[in-house]
């Protein structure tokens, strides 16, 4: 079964970090870009960064770029989002998510929450 | 950026109605473009990927359609499991774009 499963979620203060992990498993991790995607409290979807398979290709949102970190370890079938410098607004269920490239996002993970707040 | 307006932001329909849900891109997109599913404290699911392609799994009643600018989602006989948010993706280019989201509700 491809599975995704995201861990490291938690309260942290504003100008804090975490370290987002997502677990992949089911599927040849390494032969397929990721992404991170998040949602705050009752808003819709946001995207935030994707990763090419080797990492050669990154991009990140306007609203992340500079703070966060988007890496993989594909020894480890493992994707990472290294945030720093939170914000309130950081608040949010981030998603993982296998890019199929034109063929969609599939699967997600079950998503893991991060709060940020004094 | 390309925007993705999605319209309407909410719906009210009863079981066994046709719905229809606009997507509309700032720019050309070609047919880059998915729909997702998402219900309350759940995880998003890909309904139609490349605007027009069902993912494996997805009841024949979710259809999608168009190409360059304007998008649509049809859901030709709604059944009770069908009520919850629709989102529209663009896989164009970077940075990738959402539409705001539809929520469908029941009548």
């Amino acid at each position: 079964e491809v599975q995704l499963v995201e861990s490291g979620g938690g309260l942290v203060k504003p100008g804090g970090s975490l370290r987002l992990s997502c677990a992949a498993s089911g599927f040849t991790f390494s032969s397929y870009s990721m992404n991170w995607v998040r949602q705050a409290p009752g808003k819709g979807l946001e995207w935030v960064s994707s990763i090419s398979s080797s990492s050669s290709y990154i991009y990140y949102a306007d609203s992340v770029k500079g703070r966060f970190t988007i890496s993989r370890d594909n020894a480890k079938n493992s994707l990472y989002l290294q945030m720093n410098s939170l914000r309130a607004e950081d608040t949010a269920v981030y998603y993982c998510a296998r890019d199929l490239i034109v063929e969609g996002f599939d699967p997600w993970g079950q998503g893991t929450l991060v709060t940020v707040s004094s | 950026a390309i925007q993705m307006t999605q319209s309407p932001s909410s719906l009210s329909a009863s079981v066994g109605d046709r719905v229809t849900i606009t997507c509309r891109a700032s720019q050309g997109i070609r047919n880059d473009l998915g729909w997702y599913q998402q219900k309350p404290g759940k995880a998003p699911k890909l309904l139609i990927y490349a605007a027009s392609s069902l993912q494996s799994g997805v009841p024949s009643r979710f259809s999608g359609s168009g190409s360059g600018t304007d998008f649509t989602l049809t859901i030709s006989s709604l059944q009770p499991e069908d009520f919850a948010t629709y989102y529209c993706l663009q896989d164009y280019n970077y940075p990738r774009t959402f539409g705001q989201g539809t929520k469908l509700e029941i009548k």
